[in-house]
């Protein structure tokens, strides 16, 4: 009874390289979020997704930054370009709707050097 | 904007009290209100939700009140214990989950054995 599954769990990456953050929601689960925690800070909603569809991505930065969540496979948060300012720790959440309780992965600690 | 905060940033207390823990958010309309905890270096482990429609939910030690009028929830942690040692995080649902949960700073706490 896996819970949410997230890869890497440390990332380092030099400035102006790619990042990508895999996460496996829960069996059962269709629905997926991601956030960030930096440090010092509390977590920010990023994105929302369901199944090959983007729900809500206010929270995310306009450039550089997309994720998707296709019909098979995990959700993908791709960080392209990446800077110092993007280190931190990113969490996936998962969840059977909305409404229903959120269950976290243990993140993946991204580091730009 | 869903502002939510959380008193006291920092609590220490020793083994066996019962302690409260604030969360107040400035929006009362909210769809649900959820109070996790963060283990150092991981991720989120949901405790309680409790839907807008509710007062309070309880599991084990744990009891969690929300008063949607005032904006404020407290989790009440009985008889308490070392291993109860983590940051107390509350988070609010506004948007029936399209757009994700809002979260405190968190609480973070200390059991003195």
């Amino acid at each position: 009874n896996a819970g949410v599954m997230q890869n890497p769990r440390h990332l380092v990456r030099r400035r102006g390289q790619e990042a990508r953050l895999r996460c496996s929601p829960m069996k059962g689960h269709s629905h997926v979020y991601w956030y960030r925690q930096l440090p010092e800070e509390g977590l920010k909603f990023m994105v929302y997704l369901q199944k090959e569809n983007i729900i809500d991505e206010s929270g995310m930065p306009k450039e550089r930054f997309s994720a998707e969540f296709p019909k098979e496979g995990p959700s993908i948060l791709r960080i392209q370009q990446v800077v110092r300012g993007d280190s931190a720790a990113y969490f996936c959440a998962s969840s059977r709707g909305p409404n229903s309780p959120l269950h976290f992965g243990n993140g993946t600690r991204l580091t730009v050097t | 904007k869903q502002e939510v905060t959380q008193i006291p940033a920092a609590l220490s207390v020793p083994e066996g009290e019962n302690l409260v823990l604030n969360c107040s958010f400035t929006d009362s309309a909210i769809y649900n209100l959820q109070w996790f905890r963060q283990d150092p270096g991981k991720g989120l482990t949901s405790l309680l939700l409790i839907q807008s429609s509710q007062r309070e939910q309880t599991s084990g030690r744990l009891n969690a009140s929300l008063d949607k009028s005032s904006g404020r929830s407290t989790l009440y942690i009985a008889a308490s214990q070392p291993g109860d040692s983590a940051t107390y995080l509350c988070a609010v649902g506004s948007g029936g989950g399209a757009d994700g949960l809002t979260f405190g700073k968190g609480t973070h706490l200390i059991i003195q054995p």
